[in-house]
């Protein structure tokens, strides 16, 4: 099985600044990777996935994301946040070979002015 | 637009008695899957189905109940022998291919009164 584990449950920061939402995950086989974001009493929308290939992976609202093989993790970037930005954040896992997601416990961004 | 329709929005249910979730998808999605959200508990798989007719037990299906008789549906039942019900539940979807993320519907926020 595969296990994610979201370091901070909770990230504050100014508005401009930069920020990283930190994942680790463990698996024993390959796996894609996902992160997720989640407004307030909404579902979750997918913001990048790492499939294969180029570590560095671009999603949507300019965040970006990098798998470090090695170090098992999946951290979240983006070089200036915006205050519409303050939103829940999860990292998923899924093995190559089957068709269940893992997810993290979640990070809270709360962007302040 | 293809998407998935979770209904309703908000849910109320006395103690005792059962209650069904509804979730729709016109992805033409092969499997999903309901999962249960808690404040800082991230997303706990509660069932997931493979293809109609078929579903697995997740990590916290004690209490709960699900069917599959069509692809487009996967109903989610409440039943009173779950001790502590109130959370948002969400629904998702994903094709069969390995390499693509789940899709999401907008939750259902249960709660007891």
């Amino acid at each position: 099985a595969q296990s994610v584990t979201q370091l901070d449950s909770q990230v504050p920061v100014f508005e401009e600044a930069p920020v990283e939402l930190r994942c680790n995950y463990s698996s024993s086989v390959s796996v894609y990777l996902f992160w997720y974001v989640q407004y307030p009493n909404q579902g979750l929308q997918l913001l990048l996935k790492y499939l294969s290939g180029s570590t560095l992976v671009k999603g949507i609202n300019g965040f970006e994301a990098e798998f470090n093989k090695s170090q098992t993790s999946f951290h979240l970037r983006k070089p200036s946040v915006h205050i519409s930005d303050t939103a829940e954040y999860f990292c998923a896992v899924k093995a190559w070979n089957f068709n269940k997601f893992y997810f993290g416990s979640g990070t809270k961004l709360n962007v302040k002015p | 637009d293809g998407g998935i329709t979770q209904s309703p929005k908000y849910l109320f249910r006395k103690e005792g008695q059962n209650v069904t979730l509804s979730c729709e998808q016109n992805l033409n999605h092969d499997a999903m899957y309901w999962y249960r959200q808690d404040p800082g508990q991230g997303l706990r798989l509660i069932y997931y189905s493979q293809i109609v007719n078929d579903f697995q037990k997740g990590d916290i299906a004690e209490g709960y109940s699900v069917s599959r008789e069509k692809k487009e549906s996967f109903p989610l039942t409440v039943t009173s022998a779950q001790k502590n019900p109130t959370a948002f539940y969400l629904c998702a979807s994903t094709s069969d291919s390995m390499n693509t993320e789940a899709f999401f519907g907008q939750g259902t926020r249960l709660t007891v009164v």
